[in-house]
């Protein structure tokens, strides 16, 4: 079993939709909780982090982790044609002194004009 | 612009040569960890330096090497390359303090073809 389930997709919706994306983990250690966004052929660019359990909002984007279920989500409201791109979930646990990321595969957005 | 630098960005190599890949952290930065994705695969850890020593290593082979220095840039060298090391090679930075959460930022990648 990977330490971080993502499921690949592809994702499409219409713009406006909302978009629901999820990770699993089965690693209890991981302690910070990260969504990057990653546009084809370019470096991943951090949208949010999350501490422990809870929500955090950002503008159209919410981050949801439940620690209990090894679960987190990210919530995208009125999504637009440029959030077109792959997301990627990336969970941190201390390693050595300093944290590490493991990551999830990606999930490929398409939103629709 | 997240202020990491990455070069070159594509680079085409043949199965055997050697390869580095540079990068420059974000000012102020002084922990640099380097993760190769391959396509459709999420970013895998290779390994991290803190202040110019190695602070954890991945599920990577010896011929994955790297250094820092200290103005905390860092390069990533890969001997004997294998058809299997073509992937984007990225670098992220962060203001590492020993034990404290901070957020990492990576540069845009070099992409590696091995032919």
């Amino acid at each position: 079993q990977k330490e971080v389930e993502q499921d690949p997709g592809p994702l499409s919706v219409p713009e406006g939709a909302i978009v629901s994306l999820n990770c699993t983990y089965s690693n209890s250690a991981f302690q910070y909780f990260m969504w990057y966004r990653q546009y084809s052929r370019k470096g991943p660019e951090l949208l949010m982090y999350t501490y422990s359990s809870g929500n955090k909002e950002d503008g159209r984007f919410t981050a949801q982790v439940d620690k209990s279920s090894k679960y987190i989500s990210l919530f995208i409201r009125d999504s637009q044609p440029s959030d077109s791109a792959t997301y990627l979930c990336a969970m941190s646990a201390l390693t050595g002194s300093n944290y590490k990321l493991t990551f999830g595969k990606g999930t490929l957005l398409t939103v629709n004009p | 612009e997240t202020g990491v630098t990455q070069s070159p960005t594509h680079l085409i190599k043949t199965r055997g040569q050697q390869v580095t890949l540079r990068c420059s952290s974000q000012s102020g930065h002084n922990t640099v960890s380097w993760y190769q994705q391959a396509l459709g695969q999420g970013p895998q850890f290779i390994f991290q330096y803190y202040r110019e020593e190695e602070n954890g290593r991945g599920n990577f082979p010896p011929r994955f090497s790297g250094l820092q220095f200290p103005n905390y840039s860092s390069e990533l060298n890969v001997n004997a390359l294998e058809l299997d090391d073509s992937a984007l090679y990225l670098c992220a930075s962060t203001k590492g303090d020993r034990g404290r959460y901070t957020e990492a930022f990576f540069g845009q990648g070099t992409r590696l073809t091995v032919v």
